[in-house]
């Protein structure tokens, strides 16, 4: 079992390029997440998504987009870079019942320059 | 929209003393589960423990224990003979009723120290 594959692990990118942070689940997990973490701070909510075609922002949308053509895969689109997106993020999924547990990907470290 | 707080940023404690971090929230909702995560410097994220509202019982996993005041929306961790492999980033965490937001506090960086 992979669990949640995140790639990739690191990039740079300069001010302006566009990226997509890709996420794939094999665990058929209904609800999935995008998070970004700065350095010594919490995780902050970008997107989610609760099935294939249904997403919605979190607190921190600005500057992302995301799709769910599938229920495995749940990809972030950074479109016109800033150094202020330079973080480390984390995709992760629950299954759709209360108190379970969420799995992570091992997050992708983003360095905007 | 519900908050989580974690009033400590760092924390320290000796290697086999017992240590308690903080969390508070604020939701409106009656039912919900609160959760603890744990960020080793590998950044996996890894599951301590969990709480469901309902309960009044606190949660425990060996070392590892809460106190739970649901009128205060109080959920603190408390970590018994603590171990130089618990240094690491802890999570609260909430999820709400209908279980499609998990939402993060700010996280309490934990040092142990031998």
């Amino acid at each position: 079992n992979a669990g949640v594959t995140q790639t990739p692990k690191f990039r740079i990118l300069k001010i302006g390029q566009s990226m997509t942070l890709q996420c794939t689940q094999d665990m058929n997990h209904n609800y999935m997440y995008w998070y970004r973490q700065d350095p010594g701070m919490g995780l902050k909510l970008i997107y989610y998504s609760v099935g294939a075609g249904i997403t919605d922002k979190g607190e921190v949308p600005n500057g992302y987009n995301v799709s769910r053509s599938t229920t495995e895969d749940f990809p972030l689109r950074l479109e016109l870079a800033a150094p202020s997106q330079t973080s480390v993020y984390f995709c992760a999924s629950i299954q759709r019942s209360l108190g379970t547990e969420a799995f992570f990907g091992q997050g992708t470290r983003l360095t905007v320059v | 929209a519900q908050t989580v707080t974690q009033s400590q940023p760092e924390m320290s404690v000796q290697e086999a003393e017992t240590v308690t971090l903080s969390c508070t929230y604020d939701t409106s909702e009656n039912n919900y589960y609160l959760f603890w995560y744990k960020q080793p410097p590998s950044r996996q994220m890894i599951l301590v423990i969990r709480q469901e509202a309902y309960k009044q019982q606190n949660a425990t996993e060996n070392r590892f224990s809460v106190n739970f005041q649901k009128a205060a929306k109080s959920f603190s961790l408390k970590i018994s003979d603590s171990q130089l492999g618990d240094t690491a980033m802890y999570f609260c965490a909430f999820q709400n009723n209908a279980g499609n937001m998990l939402t993060f506090g700010g996280g309490t960086r934990l040092m142990v120290k031998p």
